[in-house]
Parts: structure tokens; sequence; C-alpha cells
């Protein structure tokens, strides 16, 4: 089946600094998406990728649709105490149906003072 | 606009006990799936619906059954508990098929003893 690999699975970094993570599938997606997961919340999303080669912003956030469409990568620049959370990257899943998402484990980033 | 609601937020079960998982939505999305997280791992897709009257399986299907009656509910049922089951469950739905953009509940927290 799908599998989608995240890296890291944790970062520590000080406020201010800036922070990229990556996600990588053993299949070809046709659209990625980024979430993030407060403590006690369901995932948000904050970007959507439909294109490969497709660069995206949202804010201090900017995502990338792999030229081989195998992979993505978002980067947050200049960190905030609130940027802490999981980040979780997914795409469609292809278990027989259309709807569904299959994630990665997730990214979890810890801001320290 | 309160956008996808799950109830119970809590509960404990004991292990054979049945229970459903109330979901709904009120953005007329058409489709709607349920996913379970647990510990240091993505959410997983469980079942999903593309339309009133119209389920399938997802990932991890055993042990839950849904159904889907109206285009705003969409219930998991879990027909005999067990602790393997002891996760936190999320609902979502979607707008469109592509782009596969889902919106989150905040989860419903499962513990089977």
């Amino acid at each position: 089946g799908q599998q989608l690999n995240q890296s890291p699975q944790s970062m520590f970094i000080q406020e201010g600094e800036d922070v990229s993570m990556n996600c990588t599938s053993s299949s070809i997606f046709n659209t990625w998406l980024w979430y993030k997961q407060d403590p006690g919340e369901g995932p948000v999303l904050l970007i959507a990728l439909y294109k490969a080669g497709e660069l995206t912003s949202n804010g201090r956030l900017t995502a990338q649709f792999g030229i081989t469409r195998k992979d993505s990568f978002l980067n947050i620049s200049a960190s905030i105490p609130s940027d802490v959370g999981i980040y979780f990257c997914a795409g469609p899943y292809s278990g027989g149906g259309a709807d569904g998402l299959t994630f990665g484990k997730g990214t979890h980033l810890i801001i320290q003072p | 606009n309160a956008g996808v609601t799950q109830t119970p937020k809590f509960q404990v079960l004991k292990t054979g006990q049945s229970m459903t998982l109330q979901c709904a939505q009120d953005m007329n999305h058409e489709y709607m799936s349920w996913y379970r997280q647990d510990p240091g791992m993505g959410l997983r897709l469980i079942h999903y619906s593309v339309g009133a009257g119209i389920t399938d399986q997802g990932e991890v299907p055993n042990g839950y059954n849904v159904s889907r009656s109206t285009t705003e509910d969409f219930p998991l049922r879990l027909l005999s508990a067990a602790p393997s089951q002891t996760s936190v469950y999320f609902c979502a739905s979607s707008y469109s098929l592509v782009p596969a953009v889902a919106f989150f509940g905040q989860g419903t927290r499962l513990t089977v003893v």
C-alpha cells in the first residue's frame, strides 16, 4: 500500500529560526496537502498543492510539490511560539475508492524559548 | 456555521460493548470519512462515503460499521469494542474529490478497558 515518510520526526528549534520538513511517497500523488494539528484538536489544512513543481505560500509557510510527484516540502520562516504542533503531509488514498486521505506520521515541532 | 461536529468528545467503554460515534456537517459536503489516530501515527482511514447511501472501506475497516442515510450525518459504529480500538477518532468532510481537501472535526477520544 501507499506509504508516506515524513522527516524529521521531531524538531527542537529556537524562536525565530526557519524550519524545513519533507515528505516522500512510495507512489505518485496528484495532490499534496499539509495539515497542522494542535493538541486536542483535529488537523487544520495549511496548504494544498495540485501540480508538480508548484510552489505555494500561506503567510510564513511555503510548500512545494516535488517534480517527481513523489515528494513535497514545507518551510516555515521566522518561527513563532504558536507554530508549535504536529505537521502532517497527506495525499489521496488509493485503496480502491476516490475519497479519503493517507497521512504521514507527522513532524512534531517544538520551539524552545 | 459549525463545520464538522463530533460527539461525544470523550468515551470509556468496556470490552464487548457497542457504541456509535456521531458526526454531522453543515457544509453540504458530499464526501465524508472517518479516521483513527494512534500515538506516534498519522491518521488512518477507516471508512468513507461519497454520498448518501454510498459507503466504502478504507485502510483499517475491521470492527467498524458505517451508514450514510443523509448528506449531513455519517455515524461510526463499534460493534464489539476491543482494547485495540482505543484511539482518537476524527470525522472529516470534503466538498470535492479533486482537490481532496478534508475539513476535520475536533475528535472523539475513546478508551476501551
